[in-house]
């Protein structure tokens, strides 16, 4: 059974700060994954998805590598900014279905 | 496209009553998902369907919980009867196909009393 798990739970940072957030799967066998955010009391955006046979992707400040042979992805987030505040939730999928982590929820202080 | 689109967005009934809960998830995608999002249990798939079909609802937690798809632009989770213990935020999910990313509705928010 997959299991995902995130570190730090939570993280609080001053805004300017790069930062990384980790996620780790048990099962290596996946076809991709995928990082979302969720605002407090609000729906979940995806932000980065990987496919099992890249190993990273990009998007504006936010970089996503997978290492799959080891189980790993990181969420980079550059020059972090009040409005990056939110639950970051990493996701594999083995098939059909993801698998969550239970998140981290970062702050960024102004 | 709108997105998936979930109704209602808050709902909020008595211990007993049957609680229904839609979905509409993006055209011509194949695959449907319903998750239950908690504090104590994070995210967890109850069902999806591929093309309509159930695939899976290994995650459906009681009888009291089931859910249709009865064609490719419509779906419910229906929970009969409702108990305090199911308040939590229902998400629909839809994607095109494996290994392709997956979109979320914006969710409903269940409260039970």
């Amino acid at each position: 059974k997959q299991e995902v798990t995130q570190i730090p739970a939570a993280l609080s940072v001053p805004e300017g700060e790069n930062l990384v957030l980790n996620c780790s799967f048990t099962d290596s066998a996946i076809y991709n994954l995928q990082w979302f955010r969720q605002d407090p009391g609000k729906g979940l955006t995806s932000l980065l998805l990987i496919q099992s046979s890249q190993r990273e992707q990009t998007s504006g400040r936010l970089n996503a590598s997978l290492d799959k042979s080891s189980g790993r992805s990181t969420l980079y987030i550059a020059a972090s900014q009040p409005g990056d505040s939110a639950t970051y939730l990493c996701a594999v999928s083995g098939g059909n279905k993801l698998v969550f982590g239970a998140g981290t929820i970062l702050r960024v202080k102004s | 496209d709108a997105g998936v689109i979930q109704s209602p967005r808050h709902e909020v009934t008595e211990m007993g009553q049957e609680v229904t809960l839609r979905c509409k998830p993006i055209s011509g995608h194949d695959y449907l998902f319903w998750y239950r999002q908690t504090m104590m249990r994070g995210l967890e798939l109850l069902i999806y369907f591929n093309n309509n079909v159930p695939i899976d609802d290994s995650g459906m937690p009681e009888d009291r919980f089931s859910a249709k798809m009865p064609n490719a632009s419509f779906s419910t989770l229906k929970i009969q009867p409702s108990e305090p213990r199911d308040s939590a935020v229902y998400f629909c999910a839809s994607s095109p196909d494996s290994p392709y990313g997956y979109t979320f509705g914006s969710g409903t928010r269940l409260t039970v009393v």
